[in-house]
């Protein structure tokens, strides 16, 4: 079964200070990995993938197999970083591309 | 270009009755999706369309949730009877047509409670 856990549901930080946010999946198969960012009163939108090995808004994501993880990092936060973020997971060989998304994490960065 | 419409943005209705929920997705979009969030949680797939045919609607609760997609565009996304447990942001997306390459594009939602 597809699951993907993000363990925090609140993470507060620092303007200027690193940003991790932890996301770990299980699946069987070939995942393909996602990270969603919903701002306030704003659509849940997509940030970044890890098909497409991308940065995005100082944002960087890897994959790691081994551990089952796709945390995403900022070296320096700043306030208009603070959404829900979502880990969300799609498996590369199936038909469609179905979401399994987490809880999601509230990134909260104070001045 | 116009983004995922959804209509209405907010309904109260009391358990039993019945609700529906429209959605307009990106013009030329092939794939649409319905998703369920409830608070606290990510968004969970119900249905998706690919033109007018399912996809997958393995997490749709298929006695009391109905959906279609006439002629491969609007699609609607019927409750009834509601229950308690329905209280929950239903989520309509859509993208260009399936796969893991092309992004799926948000509407606002509708934030739906069943008193």
């Amino acid at each position: 079964a597809q699951r993907v856990t993000q363990p925090e549901k609140l993470l507060s930080v620092f303007k200027g200070a690193p940003v991790e946010l932890k996301c770990n999946y299980s699946y069987s198969g070939s995942p393909e990995l996602f990270w969603y960012v919903q701002y306030s009163r704003q659509r849940l939108q997509l940030l970044l993938r890890h098909i497409s090995r991308e940065s995005i808004k100082g944002f960087t994501a890897d994959l790691n197999k081994g551990e089952t993880s796709f945390h995403l990092k900022k070296p320096f936060a700043q306030e208009e970083d603070s959404a829900m973020y979502y880990c969300a997971l799609s498996g590369l060989m199936e038909y469609g591309n179905k979401l399994v998304f987490g809880a999601g994490t509230i990134l909260r960065v104070k001045s | 270009e116009a983004g995922v419409a959804q209509s209405p943005r907010y309904k109260i209705i009391e358990k039993r009755q019945s609700v529906a929920f429209w959605c307009n997705p990106i013009s030329g979009h092939a794939t649409l999706y319905w998703y369920q969030q409830i608070l606290g949680q990510g968004p969970k797939l119900l249905i998706q369309f690919q033109n007018n045919g399912v996809v997958d609607d393995s997490q749709l609760p298929k006695d009391r949730f109905s959906a279609e997609r006439l002629k491969g565009v609007d699609s609607t996304l019927k409750i009834q009877p509601a229950k308690l447990e329905d209280s929950a942001v239903y989520l309509c997306a859509s993208s260009p047509t399936s796969g893991v390459r092309y992004e799926q594009y948000f509407g606002p939602g509708t934030r739906l409670t069943v008193t």
